[in-house]
């Protein structure tokens, strides 16, 4: 099935560090989201991004819905190790109740 | 309040056999939705209820795999005549309805394996 192509598809990084995380699709999406999953867990939503051109933020997070309405960005800033898990984005496109999901991104923490 | 349970949280069976996994939805939430995990992947849509109807099942992959809301709560996927490609995490979610989009809340899924 369709997926969105989302990089990197893993990440090794430093306590405190940033990291940034992105996803493109070649149609159009009207809704954007990022979510993260924690093992035997399901995806929870981080932020949902609704207009073109749109940059929302939650705490360390910060997230961007492209111009072009196929691609989005999602950086965290300052990492602790809480936020090792695998990352997720999807696409609503107008109208549509599934979402289409990305690869994930695995985001491993080094204390 | 309590979140999306799914139950079994572990199914290993045989080739060929029959299973049926189990959701039970956010208490009022209108829409239920099934997608399947395979294993390094993100979730992949199956079938989408709205109330007792499915009002999308483009992602069943074949008719061994059905699904059914009967009171417009729990939900019950169906899969007959297992196969080793269908081993997977298979997660429901459920969401309010209204006219934009309305977060999906997921339950942390049954892990399907078949022998």
């Amino acid at each position: 099935g369709q997926q969105l192509n989302q990089s990197p598809q893993s990440m090794f990084i430093q306590e405190g560090e940033d990291v940034s995380m992105n996803c493109t699709s070649s149609s159009i999406f009207n809704t954007w989201l990022w979510y993260k999953q924690d093992p035997g867990e399901g995806p929870v939503l981080l932020i949902a991004l609704y207009k073109a051109g749109e940059l929302t933020s939650n705490g360390r997070l910060t997230a961007q819905f492209g111009i072009t309405r196929k691609d989005s960005f999602l950086n965290i800033s300052a990492s602790i190790p809480s936020d090792v898990g695998i990352y997720f984005c999807a696409g609503l496109r107008q109208g549509a109740q599934k979402l289409v999901f990305g690869q994930g991104t695995r985001l491993t923490i080094n204390p | 309040g309590a979140g999306v349970s799914q139950t079994p949280s572990n199914k290993v069976t045989e080739k060929g056999k029959y299973v049926e996994l189990r959701c039970d939805p956010i208490s009022g939430h209108t829409a239920l939705y099934w997608y399947r995990q395979s294993l390094g992947q993100g979730p992949e849509f199956l079938i989408y209820f709205q109330g007792t109807g499915a009002a999308d099942d483009s992602g069943l992959p074949n008719d061994r795999f059905f699904a059914v809301r009967p009171e417009g709560s729990v939900s019950t996927l169906k899969i007959q005549r297992t196969e080793r490609g269908d081993s997977a995490v298979y997660l429901c979610a459920s969401s309010l309805i209204q006219s934009s989009y309305n977060e999906q809340f997921f339950g942390p899924g049954t892990r399907l394996t078949v022998l």
